[in-house]
């Protein structure tokens, strides 16, 4: 069973057109959930972590908020350099490691 | 500059062939991971590493094999075990518990 959820797998956007990408969760015991964004070819870059339900994280045109079952990364008005794949991941327990979810593709069109 | 150095960027490899992935990290990082990435697929932990000396398997450790004998350093082997090793690998490091882990800008990993 899936610990970590993506949806949608891909997104097109016109530039300007905001929306927000899904990041279910089933783990006990959440420590941590984090954000990031991958460029093709490139390693992951870190966006936000979030610890508990309510907390909310931004960073120019992103919004990440994180509720007791998901995390949403609200994309406001966003522009074509903002696409890229953007991974959810989560650290459980004791665990140190991460578990990933499959990311979701964004392209924005100019 | 501080951050993860990976090496190869590219690493072509012979079929019944061991190959060893370099990753190295000046972050003076605790923790280090080797992840798997496929296409169309999340990340997945192959080995982990919490302190010098001593790491653990991850979720698919199967063909691969791992050494911390520096805080800086955690080579991954490939070896001939590992049936299907054409993938994108990712090495990364975090400094503690609850915190982000920072990554390297991967190695592809093509079997001819």
């Amino acid at each position: 069973e899936d610990q970590v959820t993506q949806s949608p797998e891909a997104l097109r956007l016109q530039e300007g057109e905001s929306s927000s990408l899904n990041c279910s969760y089933t783990v006990s015991g959440l420590r941590g959930l984090f954000w990031y964004r991958q460029d093709p070819g490139k390693g992951p870059e870190f966006l936000f972590t979030l610890y508990s339900a309510g907390e909310e994280r931004e960073k120019e045109r992103l919004k990440a908020t994180l509720t007791k079952k998901e995390s949403f990364l609200h994309i406001t008005a966003p522009k074509p350099e903002d696409s890229a794949t953007y991974l959810c991941a989560v650290q459980e327990g004791s665990a140190r490691q991460l578990t990933f979810g499959s990311g979701t593709q964004l392209t924005v069109l100019p | 500059d501080g951050g993860i150095t990976q090496s190869p960027k590219y690493l072509f490899r012979k079929e019944g062939q061991n190959v060893t992935l370099s990753c190295e990290q000046n972050l003076n990082h605790d923790a280090m991971y080797w992840y798997r990435q496929d296409p169309g697929q999340g990340l997945r932990l192959i080995y982990y590493s919490q302190i010098v000396n001593d790491f653990q398997k991850g979720d698919i450790a199967e063909g691969y094999s791992v050494s911390r004998e520096k805080k800086e350093s955690f080579p991954l082997t490939v070896t001939s075990a590992q049936k299907n090793p054409t993938a994108f690998y990712l090495c990364a490091s975090s400094p503690g518990d609850n915190t982000e882990a920072f990554f390297g800008q991967g190695t592809r990993l093509t079997v001819v």
